[in-house]
């Protein structure tokens, strides 16, 4: 699976848009990428995930450049309740293995 | 989503003791249930992967016969850390895999401390 880099930390102010970018130059064709966050002392909760074209559900936004080789992920109204670490993956669309999280970033909302 | 449960969610125990941690999917069947454990301030590491019915595969560092792992069924895993110490007090964090490709989702985790 294709490596990731994202920014260590983020802060972002609250009911703003939070934007998440993250950079997967390597990234084959049939490789998703994936958003978790975790939020201290809790399990990784899943966000989206997308191919190539942007998606949005109930909790955010992903937009994937046309390249593939970055994307950002975006809360459009962030609260305090979205302090958390956010990893962005990439992985084959097909895979059932295990997901390799890198360091994520470190989102702090402030009020 | 589908939901994952984890049991006990925090556990205290002396060294030398064992400890068994359950993991459940609640409203799926998992085939493949993944352990993870993370340390303060670092970042999941995935330490097995067990398919139900088979045994587990194990990540190079991971002691099998100190971290063992059973996966009976299709919506039970279970840890068992044998003879604790200090240095296993950490996060353990379960994910199952269900049979649509991609999809993977978490438990709560479970707290280790061995005193």
């Amino acid at each position: 699976d294709a490596k990731t880099t994202q920014p260590p930390s983020m802060d972002c102010a609250e009911g703003r848009a939070a934007n998440l970018p993250c950079n997967h130059s390597t990234i084959s064709g049939n490789e998703y990428v994936y958003w978790y966050r975790q939020i201290h002392s809790q399990g990784p909760q899943y966000i989206i995930h997308g191919l190539k074209n942007n998606e949005t559900n109930e909790m955010a936004s992903l937009i994937i450049t046309e390249d593939r080789k970055s994307s950002t992920l975006i809360l459009p109204h962030a609260t305090l309740r979205d302090t958390a670490v956010y990893y962005c993956i990439v992985r084959s669309g097909g895979s059932q293995g295990n997901l390799i999280f890198g360091k994520g970033t470190k989102l702090s909302v402030k009020p | 989503g589908a939901v994952v449960s984890q049991h006990p969610s925090w556990v205290i125990c002396k060294s030398g003791t064992s400890v068994k941690i359950e993991c459940r999917s609640l409203d799926f069947q998992a085939t493949t249930m993944f352990w993870y454990r993370q340390f303060p301030k670092q970042s999941l590491m995935l330490m097995a992967t067990s398919n139900e019915g088979s045994k587990a595969t194990y990540e190079q560092g991971v002691e099998k016969d100190k971290f063992l792992i059973n996966h009976a069924s299709l919506t039970l895993s279970t840890l068992t850390v044998t003879s604790a110490h200090p240095e296993d007090s950490s996060f353990y964090i379960c994910s199952a895999s269900g049979n649509r490709p991609g999809e993977q989702y978490f438990g709560p985790g479970t707290r280790l401390t061995v005193t």
